[in-house]
């Protein structure tokens, strides 16, 4: 079946330390995208991209960096610089010719605490 | 700018009742419209779309209209089922130059009692 995994679902940080999302969809999507989810709150985009190779930042992009060297993998960095990082992350993809028309599909998301 | 505004929860139902979930919408163009819905622990699922005016989605048994005069698009259903409880999210997608931008509203927490 087609889908997109999130690994790990839990994560724990330390201090100082940059952690790594990983996202991978085989939808054949060309747009993924990433969002951070804090308790009792809507979903806040933090980077998109539209095609391998190219991204974009969304609305809360500080603190986090992306990649997309694959269609199939869009993984996000948490860096140290992300001061408040604890947050259900969501990786999400869509395709088509009228994407905005377009469901996204979501993963199952990872659940990101500090030590 | 665009935005989604939806009514706060949660909300608490019994089993059997009737369910309303407000959601009106601010957008410059012609967007799409969608709910979803989130259970514990989990991503978003796509529950129901409507792509333009007077378009009635629907899934489930949950129904939503797309009214552009009152720029809403209320969830619906008629019988709520304790498997219902989850967290409902109101969507919309709009065409921008270059690109396009889905925005989430808040959510709201749906509780159904047997």
């Amino acid at each position: 079946d087609g889908g997109i995994t999130q690994s790990p679902k839990y994560l724990f940080r330390k201090e100082g330390q940059n952690v790594t999302l990983s996202c991978e969809q085989n939808l054949n999507h060309d747009a993924m995208y990433w969002y951070r989810q804090d308790p009792g709150q809507g979903l806040r985009l933090i980077y998109y991209s539209q095609i391998v190779n190219d991204f974009q930042k969304g609305d809360i992009a500080e603190g986090y960096s992306v990649s997309r060297e694959k269609k199939e993998s869009f993984p996000l960095t948490v860096t140290s610089a992300q001061k408040n990082p604890t947050a259900f992350y969501l990786c999400a993809s869509n395709g088509g010719s009228n994407r905005a028309g377009q469901p996204q599909h979501f993963g199952d998301g990872t659940r990101l605490s500090i030590l | 700018g665009d935005s989604v505004t939806q009514m706060e929860g949660p909300v608490t139902l019994s089993e059997e009742a009737f369910l309303t979930i407000n959601c009106t919408y601010t957008a410059t163009g012609y967007p799409s419209l969608f709910w979803y819905v989130q259970y514990p622990g989990e991503g978003l699922q796509l529950l129901l779309k409507a792509t333009k005016a007077d378009d009635k989605g629907s899934n489930k048994g949950f129904e939503a209209t797309y009214r552009k005069e009152t720029t809403s698009f209320h969830l619906e259903k008629g019988s709520v089922q304790v498997s219902d409880s989850a967290v409902y999210f109101c969507a919309l997608s709009s065409t921008l130059p270059g690109g396009f931008k889905t925005i989430f509203g808040a959510g709201t927490r749906l509780f159904v009692k047997a």
